[in-house]
């Protein structure tokens, strides 16, 4: 089955700084990759999500690149903010819905 | 976007005890929706998978006669921890899918924290 491997598990940054979380998949047909922010007593939430055919995708603030030859993608955090201190998990799938396996999270929090 | 609500938020109760959680789709319709636990600093674990009208999925390892699962609605999918014990405390989670063969969103509820005296 599938194995998604996450890092760092917590990360400090100071606000307007970036944050970056990294991701390795292991099994090749996985072609779909979604990132969730999960708030604290919450449940995760999906912020962005990348197909295998794109190698990038950007929505304002937030974007996710992937690297389908060495099998790993990340989560790119610009200019953060307090607000989005959370755990971050990034998932991957190779049967859409039915299949998503999750990373082990990323705690992140932005220091004011 | 898709919305998911689940109650209750938080449910504390005797061991012993049956609790029963909701996980409803509030603005569509979900032919399934997934079950997950979580324990504190780590990733969601996935229990069973819930279709409409028939029976649901386990996955290996959950007992199905502690964690029943009904689906009854394409709205409407209830977890019920039977018999509750404390190794029975954790986060647990749902998520629905809205349809459709190449939508693989998934929405999920907020989740609710039992903890089991």
């Amino acid at each position: 089955g599938e194995n998604v491997e996450q890092h760092p598990s917590t990360l400090s940054v100071q606000e307007g700084d970036s944050a970056v979380i990294k991701c390795t998949y292991s099994d090749s047909a996985s072609n779909y990759f979604p990132w969730y922010k999960q708030e604290l007593g919450k449940g995760p939430q999906l912020i962005i999500d990348i197909r295998s055919n794109v190698g990038e995708k950007k929505d304002q603030r937030i974007a996710v690149t992937l690297n389908k030859t060495a099998k790993h993608f990340s989560l790119h955090i610009t200019e953060t903010q307090p607000e989005d201190s959370a755990v971050y998990f990034c998932a991957a799938s190779s049967g859409g819905y039915q299949k998503v396996t999750f990373g082990t999270g990323t705690k992140l929090q932005v220091i004011p | 976007g898709a919305v998911v609500s689940q109650h209750p938020s938080r449910v504390i109760c005797k061991s012993g005890t049956s609790v029963k959680i909701e996980c409803r789709s509030l603005d569509f319709q979900a032919t399934t929706m997934f079950w997950y636990r979580q324990f504190p600093k780590k990733s969601l674990m996935l229990m069973a998978t819930s279709n409409e009208g028939s029976k649901a999925t386990y996955e290996q390892g959950v007992e199905k006669d502690k964690f029943l699962i009904n689906h009854a609605s394409l709205t409407l999918s209830t977890l019920t921890v039977t018999s509750a014990h404390p190794e029975d405390s954790s986060f647990y989670i749902c998520s629905a899918h809205p349809g459709g063969s190449t939508n693989e969103k998934l929405f999920f509820g907020s989740g609710t924290q039992l903890s089991v005296l």
